[in-house]
């Protein structure tokens, strides 16, 4: 079976800390994706990279930044957090090319107080 | 105007009913179209997959596409209560594209 492990289900920051979400797929997938979700706005791509190392501005990356040292992790960072990132985080992974279906984790629900 | 539209809801249906869910789009590139079902507090899973236009069928689920209209839908025969999810329509191009673009999402109450 497919799987996307995100670190962790809620996460409670202070304002300007430093924060880390984590991604693990088990499936060999070459992309990786990290979306935000909030209510009346759907999924917002932050970020995705299609290999190791490299990395894609999606459409909302001011504030964030991400790291892919391994094919299977892909890590999201929030700089210096603030309230309004406070949101569901969702990781997803798809194979390179043909059909493009995303499999998605179970999302981390982050608080920024 | 956003690349794909798709009403937000919230619907509520009875037990039982057909569920019709919609999505609009704009740009005629789109061949590989995905429904997914997402349950509160999860994520997302792929429910079905159609390329290009026509129907599938899977058990109470029937996705259509109707690419010359640029319409997508998804029926849902005999609906349950285990239906009630949020409901996202996704959409992609053939060729170099890694990302897909998803509806808002239609959030689906089925009630006993």
């Amino acid at each position: 079976d497919v799987k996307v492990t995100q670190s962790s289900r809620y996460l409670v920051k202070r304002t300007g800390e430093k924060v880390f979400l984590e991604c693990v797929q088990d499936m060999d997938h070459e992309n990786m994706f990290w979306y935000r979700q909030d209510p009346g706005l759907g999924l917002r791509l932050i970020y995705f990279s299609y290999d190791v190392k490299m990395k894609e501005k999606g459409d909302i990356p001011e504030g964030y930044s991400v790291s892919r040292e391994k094919k299977e992790r892909f890590s999201l960072i929030l700089e210096s957090a603030s309230t309004n990132q406070t949101s569901m985080y969702l990781c997803a992974s798809s194979l390179q090319g043909g059909r493009n279906i995303q499999y998605f984790g179970a999302g981390t629900r982050l608080s920024v107080l | 105007q956003k690349e794909v539209e798709q009403d937000p809801g919230p619907l509520s249906v009875p037990e039982g009913a057909i569920v019709s869910l919609n999505c609009t789009y704009s740009n005629s590139a789109f061949q590989y179209f995905m429904w997914y079902r997402q349950y509160s507090r999860k994520g997302p899973e792929l429910l079905m997959y159609t390329y290009s236009s026509g129907n599938k069928e899977d058990g109470r689920f029937t996705a259509q596409v109707d690419k010359s209209s640029k319409y997508i839908s998804l029926f849902i025969r005999d609906s349950q209560p285990s239906d009630s999810a949020t409901y996202l329509c996704a959409m992609s191009v053939i060729q170099g594209a890694q990302k897909l673009v998803f509806g808002q999402g239609t959030r689906l109450t089925i009630n006993p």
